[in-house]
């Protein structure tokens, strides 16, 4: 089973340059997230959707943009990469947006910004 | 505000030994909580979850968690660690109102010694 798909695994940028972190999930689920995950900080979402059309910013939102199109696709822009966006990111969904529901992860994209 | 902590940065136990992981939360109502593991290079995997009900949660691999309303917290145990438990364990908390999101902690890593 697919479940939740990231790519790329691992990516180096130059500072200045931008990229897009793809994320797919196969199981229909409505809510879908990006969460950036750094030493010592856990995890702080980026962006979330609760369906098609519809997205919200999170914690950590700047320097990011997302769009949802789709139900099963999720992806997160980087527009101008910078050094301080060097980290692991996580894509992941859930049946909705209730948080009562168990939350998929991807198995996360390395980024590094040089 | 809500938040999650775990006050262990690093544990290490021997193999064979008991293990409690602390998580203390931060919230106006009795959240949805949550235990996660991540092996290294991967994403996180759900070992348990409280909505309500028995305060005491099983979940996979054989841990178990204990919801204590009055210390706010959910403390994940697990009687005799194997060494391929070694991982880093994150708390979360659900929110059950409002903009439903998710609060992980800052993780506790767990070293095994042989």
């Amino acid at each position: 089973n697919a479940g939740v798909t990231q790519t790329p695994k691992f990516q180096v940028l130059k500072t200045g340059q931008s990229m897009t972190l793809q994320c797919a999930q196969d199981m229909n689920h409505e809510y879908m997230s990006w969460y950036r995950q750094d030493p010592g900080m856990g995890l702080r979402l980026i962006h979330y959707s609760v369906g098609a059309g519809i997205t919200d910013q999170g914690e950590v939102p700047n320097g990011y943009n997302v769009s949802r199109s789709t139900t099963e696709d999720f992806p997160l822009r980087l527009l101008s990469a910078a050094p301080s966006q060097t980290s692991v990111y996580f894509c992941a969904s859930s049946p909705s947006a209730n948080s009562g529901n168990t939350i998929y992860f991807g198995e996360g994209s390395w980024l590094t910004v040089v | 505000a809500q938040s999650v902590t775990q006050p262990d940065i690093h544990i290490t136990v021997s193999e064979g030994a008991s293990l409690e992981l602390r998580c203390n939360y931060s919230y106006g109502a009795t959240p949805y909580l949550f235990w996660y593991v991540q092996s290294p290079g991967q994403g996180l995997q759900l070992l348990l979850k409280y909505f309500s009900g028995d305060t005491l949660v099983q979940g996979i691999k054989g841990f178990e968690a204990e919801f204590k309303r009055s210390q706010s917290s959910f403390n994940l145990r697990k009687p005799s660690v194997h060494w391929s438990d070694a991982a880093e364990y994150f708390c979360a908390v659900g929110t059950t109102s409002g903009t439903y999101k998710y609060i992980f902690g800052t993780g506790t890593r767990l070293k095994v010694l042989a």
